[in-house]
């Protein structure tokens, strides 16, 4: 079976630019939740989404918004992108929407903004 | 105070030995536990959850949970140079979503 997928590997903006990003979960998966990890740090946690509806926001700004959809995938949207933003945004699929459930991440995408 | 701490490292430790990876969370509330290895480059890879008190083992890999101490600890036996990577550990709290916060983790480097 494949493992969550997400688009693209890498991609490059520029100041004040929006970008988008893809995951695709495990199959059987209803949950997806977005990460930010910046060199040297954890994970942090941005979203998750579990049947379509937003079940947790950690401590981001409005210019980050997400949503999924009626097969699971899930997409990451950045508004007014800040050199701060550039970071591996990684996507987590598990069965189920509580913490008990194991997550599994995706290989990422690597954001530069310059 | 992080939610969620962890000794950076490195952490050396010869070939064939035992490496001790260890953990500390603040939230008493926490109620599921997980070590994630992640190599330069790369996404997390979960290696395992624990929930109990007490061991739970898979394969060369033990994890440990002290829920009075608010520890949480990964024992690696007879370590490959192919486990050099960084370590997360990462508490989960009991709710309905999925608010798991990780540590900065801990580089583990295996000595040929």
């Amino acid at each position: 079976d494949a493992g969550v997928t997400q688009s693209p590997t890498h991609l490059i903006k520029t100041r004040g630019q929006h970008v988008t990003l893809r995951c695709s979960p495990i199959s059987g998966h209803k949950s997806v939740s977005w990460y930010q990890q910046v060199l040297g740090q954890g994970p942090q946690f941005i979203f998750q989404y579990y049947e379509k509806e937003e079940r947790g926001r950690g401590n981001f700004p409005d210019r980050f918004s997400a949503r999924q959809f009626p097969n699971y995938s899930s997409e990451l949207n950045v508004n007014a992108l800040l050199l701060g933003d550039s970071a591996l945004y990684l996507c987590a699929s598990s069965l189920g929407a509580g913490s008990g459930n194991e997550q599994f991440f995706g290989p990422g995408t690597r954001l530069t903004v310059l | 105070q992080k939610e969620v701490e962890q000794n950076s490292g490195p952490l050396s430790v010869p070939e064939g030995a035992i490496a001790s990876l260890n953990c500390t969370y603040s939230d008493r509330v926490s109620q599921s536990f997980f070590w994630y290895r992640q190599y330069s480059g790369k996404s997390p890879e979960l290696i395992m959850s624990i929930y109990s008190n007490g061991d739970k083992e898979d394969g060369r890999f033990t994890a440990q949970l002290n829920k009075a101490s608010q520890y949480v600890s990964l024992l690696i036996r007879d370590s490959q140079p192919s486990d050099s990577a960084t370590y997360l550990c990462a508490a989960g709290a009991s709710g309905g979503y999925q608010k798991v916060t990780f540590g900065t983790g801990t580089k583990l480097q295996v000595i040929p």
